[in-house]
């Protein structure tokens, strides 16, 4: 089955800096890829996600790239603000319905 | 907005009880699911349903029942809780191909 992995477990940046999280993953038949946030005491929330027709996406100051080759994808957020410190997860799916999800990544943005 | 709602936000079992864990959707979703969440392993997939009286397995099935008698709730049954079963449980729902919303979880100690 799929399995993804998930780096780093724990990222640190000044606010103002750009956070990148990466993810691999293990089927090539994996079609769909989203980003969940999950801030203290909530549910994970979908951020963004990508296709696996295209390479990139962006919405304001959050962009993936996905790389098919390579089964790899990433996350990156530009000009974070302390508001951006959550976990966040990746995932991957094959079939949309079945989520495969990553370690999860422990954002902290500093003032 | 689609809401996800779980009966409860925190509970304590003793071990060898049955537990039931409620979702209920307001979104006529097809699609619900329940994961575990525990640090450093991520969101672990246990079962999901894709139609009323239907259901798979996910990753980790073993120790939990389900099940799915109106479109709009998702119960996970414990038969007989355990201590490794404290955990905090997520529950989703999606349309199609759609992103999947989550419950805001339930934190399950068992002693």
């Amino acid at each position: 089955g799929e399995n993804v992995e998930q780096h780093p477990s724990t990222l640190s940046v000044q606010e103002g800096d750009s956070a990148v999280i990466k993810c691999t993953y293990s089927d090539s038949a994996s079609n769909y890829f989203p980003w969940y946030k999950q801030e203290l005491g909530k549910g994970p929330q979908l951020i963004i996600d990508i296709r696996s027709n295209v390479g990139e996406k962006k919405d304001q100051r959050i962009a993936v790239t996905l790389n098919k080759t390579a089964k790899h994808f990433s996350l990156h957020i530009t000009e974070t603000q302390p508001e951006d410190s959550a976990v966040y997860f990746c995932a991957a799916s094959i079939s949309f319905q079945k989520l495969v999800f990553g370690t999860g990544t422990r954002l902290l943005v500093s003032p | 907005d689609v809401k996800v709602t779980q009966s409860s936000r925190y509970l304590v079992k003793r071990t060898g009880e049955k537990v039931f864990l409620e979702c209920v959707q307001d979104m006529d979703h097809e699609n619900m699911f329940w994961y575990r969440q525990d640090p450093g392993l991520g969101l672990r997939l246990i079962y999901f349903s894709y139609d009323v009286k239907m259901k798979e397995k996910g990753d980790i099935p073993e120790g939990y029942s389900v099940s799915r008698e109106k479109k709009e709730r998702f119960s996970l049954i414990l038969e007989s809780a355990s201590t490794n079963q404290t955990s905090m449980y997520l529950c989703a729902s999606s349309l199609g191909s759609r992103e999947a919303f989550f419950g805001q979880g339930t934190r399950l100690t068992v002693v």
